[in-house]
């Protein structure tokens, strides 16, 4: 059973739209859940962090954490082209071993 | 802005041979951890180490694989006897102590193993 699970996508959307990347997870003891942003052959790049539920937002970026069922989500308004890359939600225990999901790829087209 | 560097950036070998992955983890970082991804795969937790051990590991993380901070800035990652299958993208992490669990990522070490 995998412990997140990420539509891979890709996700091709128009300049200016609002996204929605999605994750589910099945292992209940998950209390921190972080969203990645990586380019091609890069490092993940942390974009949010968020410790149990609720949302949270950073500028373009909302987080929103659903631990009743076991939904991660990730907004990301007014996309822009910059914003094309892969997208990782990620989640932990608290043992600070990330499990994280497979990815889900977005365009941005301009 | 401070980030986590690794070196090098490309690593070739061959199989059989022992290879050592270098990250120089954020300055007032304590945590540390290596991570793998092989192409076209997720990011994979290796291990997470702090105060000078151990903290966890995975499966993968079998006898072939170790960790050591030599000094007060490196973190490296062994490899003893290379295998075809250990050619991935090696990552370092860092994060702050305590109860932050915000784990910043390097930008990879591609090992390939011929």
């Amino acid at each position: 059973q995998k412990e997140v699970e990420q539509d891979p996508g890709p996700l091709s959307v128009p300049e200016g739209a609002i996204v929605s990347l999605n994750c589910t997870y099945s292992n209940s003891a998950f209390q921190y859940f972080m969203w990645y942003r990586q380019y091609s052959r890069k490092g993940p790049e942390l974009l949010m962090y968020t410790y149990s539920s609720g949302n949270k937002e950073d500028g373009r970026f909302t987080a929103q954490v659903d631990k009743s069922s076991k939904y991660i989500s990730l907004f990301i308004r007014d996309s822009q082209p910059s914003d094309s890359a892969t997208y990782l939600c990620a989640s932990d225990t608290g043992r600070r071993a990330l499990t994280f999901g497979s990815g889900t790829r977005l365009q941005v087209q301009p | 802005e401070p980030e986590v560097t690794q070196t090098p950036s490309h690593q070739v070998t061959q199989m059989g041979q022992e290879v050592i992955l270098r990250c120089v983890p954020i300055s007032n970082h304590l945590y540390f951890y290596w991570y793998r991804q092989i192409l076209g795969q997720k990011v994979e937790f290796l291990v997470s180490f702090y105060n000078n051990e151990i903290s966890e590991k995975s499966e993968i993380f079998d006898d072939q694989f170790s960790v050591e901070r030599p000094d007060g800035s490196n973190f490296t990652l062994k490899i003893r006897s290379t295998k075809l299958e250990d050619s991935a993208m090696y990552f370092c992490a860092s994060t702050l102590a305590g109860g932050v669990n915000e784990q910043f990522f390097g930008p990879g070490t591609r090992l390939t193993v011929l």
